[in-house]
């Protein structure tokens, strides 16, 4: 079965720092896998994704993504950190049949600090 | 197109009511989905439409939750005789269906049930 585990649950950083949100997941296939971003009381936005090619992958507000299949991972980076950044992230891996559902994790709250 | 709208954005109702949110997709999406989130949660599949057919509908969606999306386009879910365990955001998102894009999900509503 799909599965998302997101291992931080809130990371604080200093503006300016850089930053890795962490993502691991479980499918039988290759995946489909997404991160999005949530504001307090907001929907979700998509920040970045992937489905195949290129390991590396670039996203909107200068996130990007690495997915290593050997690890089963999707983390998030950034190389220098806004105040804006503070929000709720969250990664999602996506079924490849059927509805397309995403099996979202438990979210990575951020936290930045001036 | 300004992306997938949800009325209302908050919703406060006395336990035993009944509620109905709205969502409108982007228009040219033929498929919609309704989520879950609550507190410190990722969101959680309940169903989705292909056009006007509802084609899959999560065991979290029990028998007093309805949802339609009449002539395939806007969608409304319907909670019945709302419980306390019902108070949660609720997220509607849209997509073309090929799984590869991700969603564009609304703003959500808010359910308070007191």
């Amino acid at each position: 079965a799909q599965s998302v585990t997101q291992p931080d649950i809130h990371i604080t950083v200093s503006e300016g720092a850089s930053l890795e949100l962490r993502c691991n997941y479980s499918y039988g296939a290759t995946p489909y896998l997404f991160w999005y971003v949530q504001s307090p009381g907001q929907g979700l936005q998509l920040l970045l994704k992937y489905f195949s090619g290129d390991t590396l992958v670039q996203g909107i507000k200068g996130f990007e993504a690495e997915f290593k299949r050997s690890q089963s991972s999707f983390n998030l980076r950034k190389p220098s950190v806004h105040w804006s950044d503070a929000a709720e992230y969250f990664c999602a891996v996506g079924d490849q049949t059927g509805a397309n559902n995403l099996f979202f994790g438990t979210g990575t709250r951020l936290t930045v600090i001036p | 197109d300004t992306g997938v709208s949800q009325d209302p954005r908050h919703k406060i109702t006395k336990r035993g009511q009944n509620v109905t949110f709205r969502c409108d997709p982007i228009s040219e999406h033929n498929r919609l989905y309704w989520y879950r989130q609550t507190l410190g949660q990722g969101p959680e599949f309940l169903t989705y439409f292909q056009n006007e057919a509802q084609l899959e509908k999560s065991r979290l969606l029990s028998d007093r939750f309805s949802a339609e999306r009449p002539k395939g386009s806007f969608s409304t879910l319907e909670i019945q005789r709302t419980e306390q365990g019902d108070s949660a955001m609720y997220l509607c998102a849209s997509s073309t269906g090929t799984g590869r894009e991700g969603y564009t999900f609304g703003s959500g509503t808010r359910l308070t049930v007191v």
